[in-house]
């Protein structure tokens, strides 16, 4: 099976844009988490989309959203970039986001903000 | 108090010994727990799960989990310069896809 796809991988921002970021995941998950990773702050969990459902959220503000698809792709969109924004944004699947799920993460999409 | 806490290291640890990592976690009701290693610019990858008290083995790999101490623990054994990397411990609780993840060890295996 193919693994989870992101597009773009580097993206490059000035403050105040806004950024679509894409996820695939891997053929048959139905959940789909994405994670901001920063050096200072770690791998922090953003939010958790199943069956087109946001089904967790993080404590980030409201400027990061998100979406899913019928055939589970994955969209995150941050408004008004921030320099703190730059980060590597992950991506994860699994199969039904169950306690026993195992995530299988994407490269990632390596932000940017100038 | 941080949900899930690591050593952050660096450990350094000469080829062919064992390399032991740990993690601690606060939230007594989570269920499944992860070791993920990271090399340097690349995406997590899995190496172990586990969700029941004891321990549970992989190759090179053991993990121990110990729910009462709240404690996992990663152990490789006949390390490898190719395990210089940074692992990662992560919890989940039953909030369906939510991960908490520690802020990772870095590990140095020394030829």
């Amino acid at each position: 099976k193919a693994g989870v796809t992101q597009t773009p991988r580097y993206l490059i921002k000035t403050r105040g844009q806004q950024v679509t970021l894409s996820c695939s995941p891997i053929s048959g998950h139905r959940s789909v988490s994405w994670y901001q990773q920063t050096p200072g702050q770690g791998l922090q969990f953003l939010f958790e989309y199943f069956s087109e459902t946001q089904r967790n959220k993080g404590n980030f503000p409201g400027r990061f959203s998100g979406r899913q698809f019928s055939n589970s792709r994955s969209e995150m969109n941050v408004s008004t970039l921030e320099l703190g924004d730059s980060a590597l944004y992950l991506c994860a699947s699994s199969a039904a986001g169950g306690f026993i799920d195992t995530q299988y993460f994407g490269p990632g999409t390596r932000l940017t903000v100038l | 108090q941080k949900e899930v806490e690591q050593n952050s290291g660096p450990l350094s640890v000469p080829e062919g010994a064992i390399a032991s990592l740990n993690c601690t976690y606060s939230d007594r009701g989570s269920q499944s727990f992860f070791w993920y290693r990271q090399y340097s610019g690349k995406s997590p990858e899995l190496i172990m799960s586990i969700y029941s008290n004891g321990d549970k083995e992989d190759g090179r790999f053991t993990a121990q989990l110990n729910k009462a101490s709240q404690y996992v623990s990663l152990l490789i054994r006949d390390s490898q310069p190719s395990d210089s990397a940074t692992y990662l411990c992560a919890v989940k609780g039953n909030q369906g896809g939510k991960l908490i993840f520690g802020q990772g060890t870095e590990l140095s295996v020394k030829p």
